[in-house]
C-alpha cells in the first residue's frame, strides 16, 4: 500500500527552525515528484515546495529562502527544513506525492497532516 | 503566476446537481485535477486529467474542461459530499509549478 506519514510538527517559538519528515512507504520518493503543502486554520490549500525526480526544487515566495525541501533515498523520506519560522507559517502541513513517474500529475496519496504552530 | 479562480461557495438541494467551477486562463490547455476535504481530513482526489474517476469514487462525480474553465459536477449529492473541493494545475514554465484554485465549500441544504 502506498502510504505517507508526517512527522515533526508542534509548537515553535517565532524565529526557531523546525524540521519535518514525510516517510514513504510502498514506492521511492527520489521516482516521483513530491510536494509539500500547507493549510493555514480556516484557510484552503497552499502549495510550499516541490522537489522532482531528478532533484530540481522550486518554492513558494512566501517560504523561498527559509525553507528547504530535500529527500533522503536510503531512508525513503522527503523533509522540509523551516528556518526563521513567523507566525503565519502556522498551519497543517501535508507531503503528497504526484502519482505519474513523468510529473505534471495528481497528488496521491497525502500524509494525513502535521501541525506546527508558531507562537510566543 | 497561473491563478485559479473558484467560487467560495456552493449550495445544493440532496438529489440535485453541484457544479463547481475553477477559472484560468486557457486552463483548457492545461490538466486539472480535483480534490475533496472533509473537515479535519486530508484533501482525496476526486477526479484527474480533467475527467478521469479514481477507483472507489462514486459516478456521480465528472469533471470536463475548456476554454478559461473547469467544472466538477456532482449529481445526485448526498449529505455525504459536503466538503471544501480544490481545483489544481501545474504551470510547468513557471517557477511556482503547483496552482491550487481557493477552494469552493459545498453545502447541502
Amino acid at each position: 500500500e502506498v502510504q505517507l506519514v508526517e512527522t515533526g510538527g508542534g509548537l515553535i517559538q517565532p524565529g526557531g527552525s523546525l524540521r519535518l519528515s514525510c516517510a514513504a512507504s510502498g514506492f521511492t520518493v527520489s521516482s516521483n515528484y513530491m510536494s509539500w503543502v500547507r493549510q493555514a486554520p480556516g484557510k484552503g490549500l497552499e502549495w510550499v515546495s516541490v522537489i522532482y525526480s531528478g532533484g530540481s526544487t522550486y518554492y513558494a515566495d512566501s517560504v523561498k529562502g527559509r525553507f528547504t525541501i530535500s529527500r533522503d533515498n536510503s531512508k525513503n523520506t522527503l523533509y522540509l527544513q523551516m528556518n526563521s519560522l513567523r507566525a503565519e507559517d502556522t498551519a497543517v502541513y501535508y507531503c503528497a506525492r504526484d502519482a505519474t513517474l513523468g510529473g505534471w500529475g495528481w497528488f496521491d496519496p497525502w500524509g494525513q497532516g502535521t501541525l506546527v504552530t508558531v507562537s510566543s | 503566476s497561473y491563478v485559479l479562480t473558484q467560487p467560495p461557495s456552493v449550495s445544493v438541494a440532496p438529489g440535485k446537481t453541484a457544479r463547481i467551477t475553477c477559472g484560468g486562463n486557457n486552463i483548457g490547455s492545461k490538466s486539472v485535477h480535483w480534490y475533496q476535504q472533509k473537515p479535519g481530513q486530508a484533501p482525496v482526489l476526486v477526479i484527474y486529467y480533467d475527467s478521469d474517476r479514481p477507483s472507489g469514487i462514486p459516478e456521480r462525480f465528472s469533471g470536463s474542461n475548456s476554454g478559461n474553465t473547469a467544472t466538477l459536477t456532482i449529481s445526485r449529492v448526498e449529505a455525504g459530499d459536503e466538503a471544501d473541493y480544490y481545483c489544481q494545475v501545474w504551470d510547468s514554465s513557471s517557477d511556482h509549478p503547483v496552482v491550487f484554485g481557493g477552494g469552493t465549500k459545498l453545502t447541502v441544504l
